[in-house]
């Protein structure tokens, strides 16, 4: 089944303890992307990823990192979490860059940072 | 990137027919539209694409005039669980990254 997949879904951590989300696709895509959401905020893109090894910022990328070593594969960091990364972050991937292609979406991954 | 305006929120009740407009003033001549839904706790999912004139599929209907100024989007005879955010990109095919915005609420009642 194509799917993106988060890990974990559910977190709550405390501040300055990093952490690692992972996401990853099974669909060859070769963009893949990181959105926050937030209420009264909508959806706002982090970061995002043309193919391996190439990765650019979106719009709210302070505090985070993420890195591309394989092509299914494209974790986000929190190297020191704050609270107000307390979020819903979700993973994305589509086969090539642009509205074009349909953009997959992960279900999810609900962070709290104390 | 154009800029996209919608509505916020919207309400209806289940049966209806139901219209989100999305005003784009400055797309561009290779802009596409296109209509994201989002129910709550989920990621978003595409529901329909288009460039001009009319487009359909099974899940609702777009409507993009001559100037592409504006484009709407339609959902026939709503039901409860087309309660969702939905959401409304302008851009071009290739190239660029997606933003998704705010979005439109809509609330669908019994």
């Amino acid at each position: 089944e194509a799917q993106v997949t988060q890990n974990p879904r559910y977190l709550i951590t405390v501040t300055g303890k990093k952490l690692t989300v992972t996401c990853s696709q099974n669909m060859n895509h070769e963009y893949m992307s990181w959105y926050r959401q937030d209420p009264g905020l909508g959806l706002r893109q982090i970061y995002y990823s043309m193919n391996v090894e190439v990765t650019d910022k979106g719009d709210v990328p302070e505090g985070y990192k993420v890195s591309r070593k394989e092509k299914r594969n494209f974790p986000l960091i929190l190297e020191s979490p704050s609270p107000n990364q307390t979020s819903l972050y979700f993973c994305a991937s589509s086969l090539m860059w642009g509205l074009t292609d349909t953009q997959y979406f992960g279900p999810g991954t609900r962070l709290t940072v104390l | 990137l154009a800029k996209t305006t919608q509505p916020i929120s919207m309400d209806s009740y289940e049966g209806q027919e139901v219209n989100i407009t999305c005003s784009h003033n400055n797309i561009a001549t290779n802009d596409y539209i296109t209509w994201y839904q989002q129910f709550p706790s989920q990621g978003p999912r595409f529901i329909i694409q288009g460039y001009k004139t009319k487009v359909t599929n099974e899940v609702a209907s777009l409507f993009i005039p001559a100037d592409r100024k504006s484009s709407t989007l339609s959902l026939p005879r709503v039901s409860l669980s087309d309660t969702a955010v939905y959401y409304c990109l302008v851009g071009p095919l290739r190239g660029t990254a997606l933003i998704f915005g705010k979005g439109t609420t809509l609330s669908v009642s019994s």
